[in-house]
């Protein structure tokens, strides 16, 4: 069935570094995939998404391609702050479209 | 923006005992809400589907007796847990995808209902 595999955490940056976390997944077709955020103490929010082969989301500084050769989804960011401390889920869409298939997290640590 | 509401957001219960969680889309009408279990360190599991008017599509493994869903309303969908026990103890998050979304459209998230049971 549909997978999503992404990095274990915790990963620990400082202020202002660079930022990769990875994330592939299995799946039939080519679904929608998401990277999703969740700040202490709150809901899951939609960070970014990218509904075909190539195709680049960004938002708050944070992109990630959809590759199909490689059927991966990996976020990163180019200077990360300390208020981007929190828990990164990646997802797909499964191919009915009904629900979301998470990972199972990554936490980052930003010091400053 | 769209906001999902839970309430509780905390509850401790006696094993044996049922409870239920509210999760209500303030400001927008969710034909769809969904609901996941998130274990510590864990992803999230998707539990069941709910729509509006309609009994609720449970995923495999999950006890429909156990966890029961009712999507009354376009702006409300509960979970009561009956006869909880230790091991039901867990992380209860919903999601509402707005009623004019089409396939695909983004799901919103409430913040979650932490369920201990003794």
């Amino acid at each position: 069935g549909d997978s999503v595999t992404q990095m274990e955490g915790p990963v620990t940056l400082s202020e202002e570094a660079f930022l990769t976390i990875n994330c592939t997944y299995t799946a039939t077709g080519y679904p929608s995939l998401f990277w999703y955020v969740q700040y202490p103490g709150e809901g899951l929010q939609l960070l970014l998404k990218a509904t075909k082969a190539d195709d680049k989301g960004s938002n708050k500084g944070f992109e990630a391609t959809y590759r199909k050769e490689t059927t991966s989804f990996h976020l990163e960011k180019g200077s990360v702050q300390v208020s981007d401390s929190a828990v990164y889920f990646c997802a797909l869409l499964n191919q009915a479209g009904t629900a979301l298939i998470f990972g199972k997290g990554t936490t980052l640590s930003v010091s400053s | 923006g769209a906001v999902v509401s839970q309430h509780p957001s905390w509850v401790i219960c006696k094993s044996g005992t049922s409870v239920k969680i509210e999760c209500r889309s303030l400001d927008f009408q969710a034909t769809t809400m969904f609901w996941y279990r998130q274990f510590p360190k864990q992803s999230l599991m998707l539990m069941a589907t709910s729509n509006e008017g309609s009994k609720a599509t449970y995923e495999q493994g999950v006890e429909k007796d156990k966890f029961l869903i009712n999507h009354a309303s376009l702006t409300l969908s509960t979970l009561t847990v009956t006869s909880a026990h230790p091991e039901d103890s867990s992380f209860y998050i919903c999601s509402a995808r707005r009623r004019t979304s089409g396939r695909g459209e983004t799901q919103y998230f409430g913040p979650g209902t932490r369920l201990l049971v003794l």
